[in-house]
């Protein structure tokens, strides 16, 4: 199975300042990825497709990269609302996988 | 306003079968465009893929757990299910249902997910 690596484990970023999340793949996933941000008590939420593609809704601070086995997700100009544990799920590979996930905390 | 919603029995003991309804309001299951899907995630942990139905009733589900699950659909009803067989402790978590969007020639990504429902194995 491809497996996910996401990285940092957690990271604490103040209002207004850039935070960049990694998530690395076992194996090539193409740009077949999505991001997810999970707050305490609530189910997953899209935030991005096709490793670059913003779901419906999602603000323009969110933005993707990457292809292959390396993508980052940048949150530019961080908001109090943002924080959450994100996580990236590949969907190139069968079976489905998820990274362990990067905890935002706010500053 | 799509909206999915689980429900089924939040204490399963151990060796019986879980069984899980995610209902589906906003849309309809026989939606050409879309699967639907089963994903869990233990307490503190993380997310882990279950399985997918498409209306013809195409199935997928992840390796691990092939042996003892079964997804199944009711488009009369608007609803799919899950059922996971010979559940132990370590089947304790989070299930969640969603919507499953694809490419031609991709897989899944999940938008949107109900709110979960926390299942227990324990006597």
């Amino acid at each position: 199975e491809t497996v996910m690596t996401q990285s940092p484990d957690s990271l604490s970023v103040s209002p207004g300042e850039r935070a960049t999340l990694s998530c690395r793949a076992s194996q090539s996933v193409s740009s077949l990825l999505a991001w997810y941000r999970q707050k305490p008590g609530q189910a997953p939420r899209l935030l991005i497709y096709g490793a670059s593609t913003r779901a419906t809704g999602v603000p323009a601070r969110f933005s993707g990269s990457g292809s292959g086995a390396e993508f980052t997700l940048t949150i530019s100009g961080l908001q109090s609302e943002d924080f959450g544990v994100y996580y990236c799920q590949q969907y190139n590979n069968w079976p489905l996988t998820f990274g362990g996930g990067t905890k935002v905390e706010i500053k | 306003q799509l909206q999915l919603q689980e429900s089924g029995p939040r204490l399963v003991k151990p060796s019986e079968t879980l069984s899980l309804t995610c209902s589906v309001s906003g849309d309809s299951l026989r939606n050409h465009q879309y699967f639907w899907g089963w994903i869990r995630q233990p307490p503190g942990r993380g997310l882990q893929w279950i399985a997918s139905i498409y209306y013809s009733g195409t199935t997928y589900y992840d390796s691990s757990l092939r042996s003892r699950a079964s997804i199944s659909m009711d488009t009369s009803k608007n609803q799919f299910s899950l059922k996971l067989n010979s559940v132990s402790a370590a089947d304790s978590a989070m299930y969640f249902c969603a919507r499953a969007s694809y490419n031609l020639g991709s897989a899944f990504w999940f938008d949107p997910w109900g709110q979960g429902t926390l299942i227990t194995v324990s006597s």
